[in-house]
């Protein structure tokens, strides 16, 4: 099993809002503000939508916000649309030895 | 155009080996935190190796003792080798290169090259 635990479907209709959360431990998510999420597209490369809990990479949409509390993050996507569609991961920095890196198991977003 | 290309995936036999190249363009592997990720068929994305723009190098345990990060600083490379392949090896490869001074956010991602272990 993966290191963080994310639900694995949520969905919504367009213009809704939805939050997927991803939740570790104090040797993760909750002892770094190193957690990152991941949009991926069937067959593409996962893209950094998240970076050091709540910080957007230049491009990425405002619609995309993240926070975190204790040993849980979350993903937020305000006015979702079509293209949303995709699975989302989270990452986290560990410092239980290796691996150095912990990704969740993935989440798929439908958008209805 | 900031770009990273792997390649050298393929069909390999148990126990086989096998280097994937990652070739940058745009920017300068040695100065960055670069890292090999892989996925499973339909499965999530795993963390497999970093190395360090100091050259320090860290390995996932499932890998560790079989596979070697390495760069070559001269055609600004990055490679893994991989060694005695088992059916669990089996994924995407893609090369990543972290965002500086964070550990787990990978802003720059090669297209993925396939793995394939079987008799």
């Amino acid at each position: 099993q993966s290191a963080l635990t994310q639900p694995a479907s949520v969905s919504g209709s367009p213009g809704q809002s939805i939050t997927i959360s991803c939740t570790g431990t104090s040797s993760d998510v909750g002892g770094y503000n190193y957690v990152s999420w991941y949009q991926q597209h069937p067959g593409k490369a996962p893209k950094l939508m998240i970076y050091d809990v709540s910080n957007r990479p230049s491009g990425v949409s405002n619609r995309f916000s993240g926070s975190k509390s204790g040993n849980t993050a979350s993903l937020t996507i305000s006015g979702l649309q079509a293209e949303d569609e995709a699975d989302y991961y989270c990452s986290s920095y560990t410092s239980s030895s290796t691996p150095y890196v912990v990704f969740g198991g993935g989440t798929k977003l439908t958008v209805l | 155009e900031v770009q990273l290309v792997e390649s050298g995936g393929g069909l390999v036999q148990p126990g086989g080996s096998l280097r994937l190249s990652c070739a940058a363009s745009g920017f300068t592997v040695s100065s960055n935190y670069m890292s090999w990720v892989r996925q499973a068929p339909g499965k999530g994305l795993e963390w497999v190796s970093v190395i360090y723009s100091g050259g320090s190098t860290y390995y996932a345990d499932s890998v560790k003792g079989r596979f070697t990060i390495s760069r070559d600083n001269s055609k600004n490379t990055l490679y893994l080798q991989m060694n005695s392949l088992r059916a669990e090896d089996t994924a995407v490869y893609y090369c990543a290169r972290a965002v500086p001074f964070s550990y787990d956010a990978f802003d720059i991602w090669g297209q993925g090259t396939m793995v394939t272990v079987s008799s």
